[in-house]
């Protein structure tokens, strides 16, 4: 159980478009979405979170208007990197909790979107 | 405010134990502990709440003491699979659930 489902798994795309992310709870509801960034070799960087039918919180320093999230329904958050530049190319992870997850209970993860952008 | 993980990386022969350290400055409610193969997701190990909470699982064991602020990773007996990048995330006191990841340790197992 706990599956979180990402897609794509990886994308190439050039300068200037946007690019879109999905992350879906397959067998859960998520009330609440992580996305995490990472560069190589690297730690993963909380970049926001995501709330069920709010806006999301983003950490200081991530542009917002950039890294636009929408968390449509409890099983269904998205990111969509808009006019994306080569310094957004990273790997983007999200994860989510179990709607009134108990304090033992684990972040689960999707496998992550490898973002080329050229 | 990112923990701190040590070593940043260690080498080992099959067999051989090892132990990963992470500290915090703030007070903590939670340590989870996640191994990240390249290019894949973090597969998640284990979480400790406070209260001095130690766990097992297989050869793989963890401390926490909230006093310190401090958790270990204990890896006995490694084995090949064992290789990969650890990462201990920290959740804040008051549960807010919202995980800041060390950088991570690098554990390589030759044979």
């Amino acid at each position: 159980g706990a599956v979180v489902s990402q897609h794509p798994s990886w994308v190439i795309c050039k300068s200037g478009t946007s690019v879109k992310i999905e992350c879906r709870s397959l067998d859960f509801q998520a009330t609440t979405m992580f996305w995490y960034r990472q560069f190589p070799k690297q730690s993963l960087m909380l970049m926001a979170t995501s709330n069920e039918g709010s806006k999301a919180t983003y950490e200081q320093g991530v542009e917002k208007d950039k890294f636009l999230i929408n968390h449509a329904s409890l099983t269904l958050s998205t990111l969509t990197v808009t006019s994306a530049h080569p310094e957004d190319s990273s790997f983007y992870i999200c994860s989510a909790t179990t709607a009134g997850r108990a304090k033992n209970s684990p972040l689960h993860f999707g496998n992550g979107t490898r973002l080329t952008v050229t | 405010q990112q923990p701190v993980q040590s070593p940043q990386a260690v080498i080992l022969r099959e067999g051989e134990d090892a132990v990963i350290n992470c500290s915090s400055s703030k007070a903590l409610y939670s340590v989870h502990w996640y191994r990240q193969k390249h290019g894949e997701a973090p597969v998640f190990l284990m979480i400790l709440l406070k209260g001095g909470e130690q766990k097992g699982h297989d050869k793989i064991s963890a401390s926490f003491n909230e006093k310190k602020q401090q958790s270990s990773l204990y890896l006995t007996a490694s084995q090949l699979s064992y290789s990969g990048t650890y990462f201990c995330g920290t959740e804040p006191q008051g549960g807010s659930e919202k995980l800041v990841f060390g950088k991570g340790t690098k554990l390589t197992v030759n044979p």
